[in-house]
């Protein structure tokens, strides 16, 4: 079975500053791992995605993600925070090339400070 | 390219309607999954399709819930007799193949008065 796991529902950057998004794994099979962006009443749209290739994955609006098997983690990253990255964000694991489905952690909620 | 559609956007019923939410996915795509969002919540599969067939509905509560992926149209969530308990938003995804990577539709934000 899968599941994910989002540590801080809440977290608060000041503009310019790192942007550092938690999300441990489980999986009892090789997995796919994503991140999404959710803004205000809208739907979601994929950010970045590993799929067996490169464990550091570049997605878009500048944000990255580095796949540690060891840790099972999959942390979303970004240098430098700017206004707009303010939404909702959420990892989802699904089993490689098999899964029906995949499995959202609770979502982590970005503020950035002017 | 259109991405994945659905309507209506918002729905509003009263206690015992019935709703009715169309999903018609990426052009090429065969595979559609549909989540419900709770607020505060993730999103938790409900059902996964695949033209005519039914894959995967372990997520899909035993009653008043069905779906369906006809050869031609859209696909439908169909919700009877609703409750309170089911306002929430509904996402439908679609993927080229099983497995793969998922792309979301706006959602149907549904109130139950």
């Amino acid at each position: 079975a899968q599941s994910v796991t989002q540590l801080g529902s809440h977290v608060s950057v000041s503009e310019g500053a790192l942007v550092l998004l938690r999300c441990n794994y489980s999986s009892s099979v090789p997995p796919y791992l994503f991140w999404y962006v959710q803004y205000p009443n809208q739907g979601l749209q994929l950010l970045l995605k590993y799929t067996s290739a490169a464990t550091l994955v570049k997605g878009i609006n500048g944000f990255e993600a580095e796949f540690k098997k060891s840790e099972t983690s999959f942390h979303l990253t970004k240098p430098s925070a700017h206004m707009s990255d303010a939404a909702e964000y959420f990892c989802a694991v699904s089993e490689a090339n098999t899964g029906n489905q995949f499995y959202f952690g609770t979502g982590t909620s970005l503020t950035v400070i002017p | 390219n259109a991405g994945v559609m659905q309507n209506p956007r918002h729905l509003v019923r009263r206690r015992g309607q019935e709703a009715r939410l169309r999903c018609s996915p990426m052009k090429g795509h065969s595979h559609v999954y549909w989540y419900r969002q709770l607020p505060e919540e993730g999103l938790k599969f409900m059902v996964y399709l695949q033209k005519e067939n039914i894959i995967d509905e372990s997520g899909m509560p035993k009653e008043r819930f069905s779906a369906e992926f006809p050869k031609e149209g859209p696909s439908i969530l169909r919700i009877q007799q609703v409750v309170r308990g089911d306002s929430a938003a509904y996402f439908c995804a679609s993927s080229l193949k099983r497995g793969e990577t998922q792309y979301f539709g706006p959602g149907t934000r549904l109130l139950v008065l």
